[in-house]
């Protein structure tokens, strides 16, 4: 049974800090991997996909690696932003499934100005 | 971009009554929608998967009697939330899945049984 891991739960930082945030994950046979933003009282926003065949993508001041030997995935922020703060979720494919989804906990980010 | 509609975004409803939640692929077919709670602080969990045409299955710990979904045609899955009580109060999100095997989520709906 797919089991996903964030580490850590809650991080704080200034404004202008890089920063790394951790996912883990137990089954490593997944087609792909997702990280997605949700804000206070908002839905999912989805950030990056990376498939299995890949080792990272990007998008603006984001950057997704996938290490599915390890079972490891992090999400970077380059010159984070107040705006940034937000909970980061990480969501690898159920065991057996390439449509349902495992969710982490999440880590709530907040960029201190 | 194909998009999952999701509605009501927000809804209060009374201790007892139930409540509907829809959930509509707008420009694909899903045979297959996928029902997801979050409770506060909380992570969100499969409740249910919705497949058109046939019963939906739901996952360990999840009333199939208090949650019902019906998926009756390729772009339409509901979810009614019987007899709501408080503890239900939760966040709800749907969503699809096209041919492709890509997944779409709704905009999720916020319950609170007062």
């Amino acid at each position: 049974k797919q089991e996903v891991t964030q580490i850590p739960a809650a991080l704080s930082v200034p404004e202008g800090e890089n920063l790394v945030l951790n996912c883990s994950f137990t089954d490593s046979a997944i087609y792909n991997l997702q990280w997605f933003r949700q804000d206070p009282g908002k839905g999912l926003t989805s950030l990056l996909l990376i498939q299995s065949s890949q080792r990272e993508q990007t998008s603006g001041r984001l950057n997704a690696s996938l290490d599915k030997s390890s079972g490891r995935s992090t999400l970077y922020i380059a010159a984070s932003q107040p705006g940034d703060s937000a909970t980061y979720l990480c969501a690898a494919p159920s065991s057996g499934s390439a449509r349902q989804l495992t969710f982490g906990s999440g880590t709530q980010l907040t960029v201190l100005p | 971009g194909a998009v999952v509609s999701q509605h009501p975004s927000r809804v209060i409803c009374k201790s007892g009554t139930s409540v509907k939640i829809e959930c509509r692929s707008l420009d694909f077919q899903a045979t297959t929608m996928f029902w997801y709670r979050q409770f506060p602080k909380q992570s969100l969990m499969l409740m249910a998967t919705s497949n058109e045409g046939s019963k939906a299955t739901y996952e360990q710990g999840v009333e199939k009697d208090k949650f019902l979904i019906n998926h009756a045609s390729l772009t339409l899955s509901t979810l009614t939330v019987t007899s709501a009580h408080p503890e239900d109060s939760s966040f709800y999100i749907c969503s699809g899945v096209d041919s492709g095997n890509t997944i779409y989520f709704g905009e999720g709906s916020w319950l609170t049984v007062v």
